[in-house]
C-alpha cells in the first residue's frame, strides 16, 4: 500500500529565506506526483505536476524535483514571502492516468515578515 | 463555471441525520473524485466517477456513504445516519480526460460538523 510522508510537519522561516519541503513515498510505481497549496478554509491549488518520466518542474519561484527510484520529491521555494504561508501537500497518482491521488499530511509553512 | 463548485460550504448536522453534499465540476470534465480530509490530515480518496459510471468506490468508509452522478455532470455525496467521526472537509475534484497532464482541479470543499 502506497504511503506518502512529508517532512517537516511545520516550518517557520523569516521572509526572504530559501526553503525546501520534503516528500517521500513507499511505492515507486507512480504515474505522476503533484504539489498543492492549501490555504485555511480553502480548497487545493495545484502548484506543480511532475510526470514519472520527468526529473523536475519549475514555476516562478517554485521548483519541484522527483527521484522516482528513491521515492523522493522536494519542493524548493526561493526568496520566500509572507504570502507563501499555507499548507503544502504532496500527492502521488498511481493506477494509470485516471488513478486517484494519495496525499501526505502536508507541511504547514509560516513565513514571518 | 470557471472552477469546481461545492455546496453547501458548511453543514452542521445532528448525529443520526442524513446529509447531501453537492459538487459541480468544471464543464466538460469527464472524471470526478471525492476526498475526505480530517483535521490536520491530508485528503483521503473516497470514490471516482468517469462520466456517470462509478468506477471506484473503494475509499468509502461504510455503507452509510453513497455517491452518484446520474447525468455525468453534477455529483452528490450522501451520508446517512451521520456519526461524529464523519466530521471532516469533503473535497470534490474534476479532471479532463483529454488533458495531457490530467491535473485534478479541486473545489473549496464542504466542512461537515456532526454534533
Amino acid at each position: 500500500k502506497q504511503e506518502v510522508t512529508q517532512i517537516p510537519a511545520a516550518l517557520s522561516v523569516p521572509e526572504g529565506e530559501n526553503l525546501v519541503l520534503n516528500c517521500s513515498f513507499t511505492d515507486s510505481a507512480i504515474y505522476n506526483l503533484q504539489w498543492f497549496r492549501q490555504d485555511p478554509g480553502k480548497g487545493l491549488t495545484s502548484l506543480l505536476l511532475i510526470q514519472s518520466s520527468q526529473r523536475e518542474q519549475t514555476s516562478g519561484r517554485l521548483n519541484a524535483s522527483l527521484d522516482k527510484s528513491s521515492g523522493r520529491s522536494t519542493l524548493y521555494i526561493a526568496a520566500s514571502q509572507p504570502g507563501d504561508s499555507a499548507t503544502y501537500l504532496c500527492a502521488v497518482r498511481q493506477g494509470g492516468s485516471q488513478g486517484n491521488l494519495i496525499f501526505g499530511k502536508g507541511t504547514k509553512l509560516s513565513v514571518k515578515p | 463555471g470557471a472552477g469546481v463548485s461545492q455546496s453547501p460550504r458548511y453543514k452542521v448536522a445532528k448525529r443520526g441525520q442524513d446529509v447531501a453534499l453537492r459538487c459541480d465540476p468544471i464543464s466538460g470534465h469527464v472524471s470526478l473524485f471525492w476526498y475526505q480530509q480530517a483535521l490536520g490530515q491530508g485528503p483521503e480518496f473516497l470514490t471516482y466517477f468517469q462520466n456517470e459510471a462509478q468506477l471506484d468506490k473503494s475509499g468509502l468508509p461504510s455503507d452509510r456513504f453513497f455517491a452518484e452522478r446520474p447525468e455525468g455532470s453534477v455529483s452528490t455525496l450522501k451520508i446517512q445516519r451521520t456519526q461524529q467521526e464523519d466530521s471532516a472537509v469533503y473535497l470534490c475534484a474534476s479532471s479532463s480526460r483529454g488533458e495531457a497532464k490530467n491535473i485534478q482541479y479541486f473545489g473549496a470543499g464542504t466542512r461537515l460538523s456532526v454534533l
